[in-house]
């Protein structure tokens, strides 16, 4: 069965760090497309961004510079490392597959709560 | 990149018949055949509907379609469930490398 599933949110004060992870099983994440995307509580989806299997990385504009995309092929897993976090960073956070490198997001993971607050 | 915009709620009776709009720029949804469709039910992860503007991943009923003109993308709920009350997403390809969203319609069965 192909699933995600999305660990290490929490609550963090603002300016603080935030490493969360993606477990992969039934696919590797070597040969995908992955993604992260965020959902702020009571609001709608925000794509926030992608590493290509190639190795390339790309962010919107409301995280670059403040957050890393990665993966570890060995373990099957993907990362996002947040730094400098914002109130406005406060949200579910989803990882992720592009199943067909041409915006077919599927499956989806169940979502990590990382809250920004002091 | 704006969030696409989308009408903020959509509703019909069981059997009807309901259409959510997606608009956009050109440098977007009308650019590329890169729109995609998603459904999400209260406290779940969403779920792909449509993908490439009217292709159905397997599983998804006949019930959805979706189509595209201009810049302006829409999914079709014909025959309409009690089940298929959710919240619906657009998405599209922004150019780029980026992806942007619609802004989100809640559809509910009357």
């Amino acid at each position: 069965e192909v699933q995600l599933v999305e660990s290490g949110g929490g609550l963090v004060q603002p300016g603080g760090s935030l490493r969360l992870s993606c477990a992969a099983s039934g696919f590797t994440v070597s040969s995908n497309y992955m993604n992260w995307v965020r959902q702020a509580p009571g609001r709608g989806l925000e794509w926030v961004s992608v590493l290509y299997s190639g190795g390339a990385t790309y962010y919107a504009d409301s995280v670059k510079g403040r957050f890393t995309i990665s993966k570890d092929n060995s373990k099957n897993a993907v990362y996002l490392q947040m730094n400098s976090l914002r109130a406005e960073d406060t949200a579910l956070y989803y990882c992720v597959r592009d199943r067909g490198n041409r915006g077919w997001f599927d499956p989806w993971g169940q979502g990590t709560l990382v809250t920004v607050s002091s | 990149q704006s969030a696409l915009t989308q009408p903020p709620s959509a509703s019909g009776s069981p059997g009807q018949s309901v259409t959510i709009s997606c608009s956009a720029t050109s440098s977007d949804v009308g650019g590329y055949n890169y729109v995609s469709w998603y459904q999400q039910h209260p406290g779940k992860a969403p779920k792909l509907m449509i993908y490439e503007v009217s292709k159905r991943p397997s599983g998804v009923p006949d019930r959805f379609s979706g189509s595209k003109s201009g810049n302006t993308a829409s999914l079709t709920v014909s025959g309409l469930q009690a089940e298929d009350e959710a919240d619906y997403y657009c998405s599209s390809y922004a150019g780029s490398n980026n992806w942007v969203f619609g802004t989100g319609t809640k559809v509910t069965v009357l």
